[in-house]
């Protein structure tokens, strides 16, 4: 049980152009969703919480114009980086909080920009 | 499909206690196992292990990785009420044969709790 789902796993897009990345939850509701970014050196740094319902909550320094991010159910978030650039390449992964302790983890997508 | 198995789930200890967490793994492809401290926000990386039988050490932390047994182990000695966290493990796989990307698979973690 508690699988998430996170789609695509890797795209290639155009400079300029926008990608969605879908994060769900398959066999529980996730009221909370998270989105991180993994830098070269493996660590993690969350982008934003995503709440069902309501406007997600941004980290310092995530542009939430660039980085839109959507919780339209509780199982369905998705994140939406807009006007892609090279420097927007980067591995990003959601995870889902089922209310207890713990977090369950996508497989991450890799985006691209050229 | 890849999995990743952490236990134990949860762990009390006292302060000055040693712990080893314990995670299992089949992923086809592997490539490298990370361990994750996990407090508040975002899990903070600890260790990437590639080679089998090499221990990386930092602190009161060590870490090794048995290829052999498909598992790797996290040792905390000295405990502190500052490492109570969720300690997470993920293995690195390429998620296509020759693909340009990887997957990560992470495990439940294990909440280690210390008590002074």
């Amino acid at each position: 049980g508690a699988v998430v789902s996170q789609h695509p796993s890797w795209v290639i897009c155009k400079s300029g152009t926008s990608v969605k990345i879908e994060c769900r939850s398959l066999d529980f509701q996730a009221t909370t969703m998270f989105w991180y970014r993994q830098f070269p050196k493996k660590s993690l740094m969350l982008m934003a919480t995503s709440n069902e319902g309501s406007k997600a909550t941004y980290e310092q320094g995530v542009e939430k114009d660039k980085f839109l991010i959507n919780h339209a159910s509780l199982t369905l978030s998705t994140l939406t980086v807009t006007s892609a650039h090279p420097e927007d390449s980067s591995f990003y992964i959601c995870s889902a909080s089922q209310g207890y302790y713990g977090y369950t983890f996508g497989s991450g997508t890799r985006l691209t920009v050229v | 499909e890849d999995k990743v198995v952490q236990s134990p789930l949860s762990l009390v200890v006292h302060e000055g206690d040693t712990v080893t967490l314990n995670c299992s793994y089949e992923v086809t492809n592997f490539r490298s196992l990370l361990w994750y401290k996990q407090e508040k926000k975002a899990p903070t990386f600890l260790f990437m292990l590639t080679s089998s039988g090499i221990e990386k050490k930092s602190g009161r932390l060590s870490s090794i990785l048995d290829k052999k047994e498909l598992s790797s182990i996290l040792n905390i000695t000295a405990t502190q009420t500052g490492d109570s966290a969720i300690y997470l493990c993920a293995v690195v796989g390429p998620r296509y044969s020759g693909a340009g990307s990887y997957q990560l698979t992470f495990g439940k973690g294990t909440k280690l709790s210390v008590i002074p």
